[in-house]
């Protein structure tokens, strides 16, 4: 019963190189969340997928930087042309069902990606 | 919008002294749940209990309970009986029935001392 599988757990990309960050999804659950995590700051919500739609995306910038969540496969974060900025630890989140609010539909995460750009 | 506010960057505490985390919350939707993490130096999120916004007993998870006052709008994790294996950062979080997506807090370094 695999958790929710992320990788490359380190990742280190030149400035201007691209890097794709993948996310398999524990077995069954058809919602995936990215989330962006700075040093010593909570975790950012970056765009939530079900299967080949992009449900939320209000925390991804603008440029750059792209997620899919295609029929098959796993969950691709994409960052073009990365900058030192982007340098961050990346989190996958998978869950079951969305609920109402009230009930506990909790996401578990993956182990993150740790994306260090020199 | 939601938002999640932890006032403490950092806390020391004594092994075996129980420690109370505060978390206030700030949202206009009435169904909401409200989570606890964990997140040792290795990195991973390790989720730790669940309060639901219409739940009317205060969630309890073996050593963790969560001390819900909704009119305050805060939702502190209390850990009795602390051990060494607690410290961490710990994060405080929120969904609600309009955005399913987590918003968190900037969380609390916990650290216990032997």
């Amino acid at each position: 019963n695999a958790g929710v599988m992320q990788n490359p757990r380190h990742l280190v990309r030149r400035r201007g190189q691209e890097a794709r960050l993948r996310c398999s999804p524990m077995k069954g659950h058809s919602h995936v969340y990215w989330y962006r995590q700075l040093p010593e700051e909570g975790l950012k919500f970056m765009v939530y997928l079900q299967k080949e739609n992009i449900i939320d995306e209000s925390g991804m910038p603008k440029e750059r930087f792209s997620a899919e969540f295609p029929k098959e496969g796993p969950s691709i974060l994409r960052i073009q042309q990365v900058v030192r900025g982007d340098s961050a630890a990346y989190f996958c989140a998978s869950s079951k069902s969305v609920g109402t609010g009230t009930e506990n539909t909790e996401a578990f995460f993956g182990q993150g990606t740790r994306l260090t750009v020199v | 919008a939601q938002k999640i506010t932890q006032t403490q960057p950092g806390m020391f505490v004594q092994e075996k002294e129980a420690v109370t985390l505060d978390c206030t919350y700030d949202t206009s939707d009435p169904s909401y749940g409200l989570f606890w993490y964990k997140q040792p130096s290795s990195g991973e999120m390790i989720f730790l209990i669940y309060q639901g916004s219409y739940d009317q007993q205060n969630a309890t998870e073996g050593r963790y309970s969560l001390n819900f006052q909704k009119a305050r709008k805060s939702a502190n994790l209390v850990i009795s009986a602390s051990q060494l294996g607690d410290s961490a950062m710990y994060f405080c979080a929120m969904t609600t029935q309009g955005a399913q997506k987590l918003v968190f807090g900037q969380g609390t370094r916990l650290t216990i001392n032997p």
